[in-house]
């Protein structure tokens, strides 16, 4: 099956710091990148839908100037939390859609900010 | 979100039993629903799918079940082994967007 690599799988910041995760597709091209956001226990929350060439489009409630989300390919999709707090400590995970229902999901990243 | 839950719902059953694991979607949009499967610390991982106009659909040990009428959705795994212990997730596409949207996810432990 297509593979997503996320990277890194997890990383540590300190409180004011940027981080950026990055996703890509290995073997297939994506014309849509999903970014979640996952809490302990919970569900995956989409944060954002991400086209190549275009600006994302995030759901209610996410701050885009703080979730920066860059999808400069068709293969690599990247978010950036900037000027992390505790609070952004979470699993974030992508996913890389070919089509409209097919969806292929990383690693997950789990950021912890200290 | 529409089905995003603050607390996981847990189903332990013992190694060699089937299990079944329940969802309920919101939005009767929806035309596409996939069961996922996620280890502690990994991204989700397909399991099996099911189109609207289907009621039933069966892959290896595992049998989706889509009532449409009350919204509801069941993933049963047959002949429950300890690698099946995760948290399951149901997911919804359709509507104008196909965003792909989570259930509240059901921890699944399997005794030995």
């Amino acid at each position: 099956g297509a593979v997503v690599s996320q990277h890194p799988s997890w990383v540590i910041c300190k409180s004011g710091t940027s981080v950026k995760i990055e996703c890509r597709s290995l073997d297939f091209q994506a014309t849509t990148m999903f970014w979640y956001r996952q809490f302990p226990k919970q569900s995956l929350m989409l944060m954002a839908t991400s086209n190549e060439g275009s600006k994302a489009t995030y759901e209610q409630g996410v701050e885009k100037d703080k979730f920066l989300i860059n999808h400069a390919s068709l293969t690599l999709s990247t978010l950036t939390v900037t000027s992390a707090h505790p609070e952004d400590s979470s699993f974030y995970i992508c996913s890389a859609s070919v089509g409209l229902t097919e969806a292929f999901f990383g690693q997950g990243t789990r950021l912890t900010v200290v | 979100g529409e089905n995003v839950g603050l607390h996981l719902p847990t189903l332990s059953v013992q190694e060699g039993d089937n299990s079944i694991i329940n969802c309920a979607y919101s939005n009767s949009a929806s035309d596409y629903f996939i069961w996922y499967k996620q280890e502690s610390g990994k991204g989700p991982q397909f399991i099996i799918d099911i189109r609207s106009n289907m009621d039933k659909r069966q892959g290896q040990r595992v049998t989706v079940l889509l009532n449409k009428t009350v919204k509801h959705l069941s993933l049963q795994i047959a002949a429950t082994q300890p690698g099946d212990s995760a948290v399951y997730f149901c997911a919804e596409i359709g509507g104008s967007n196909y965003k792909l949207t989570f259930g509240k996810g059901t921890l699944l432990t399997v005794n030995p």
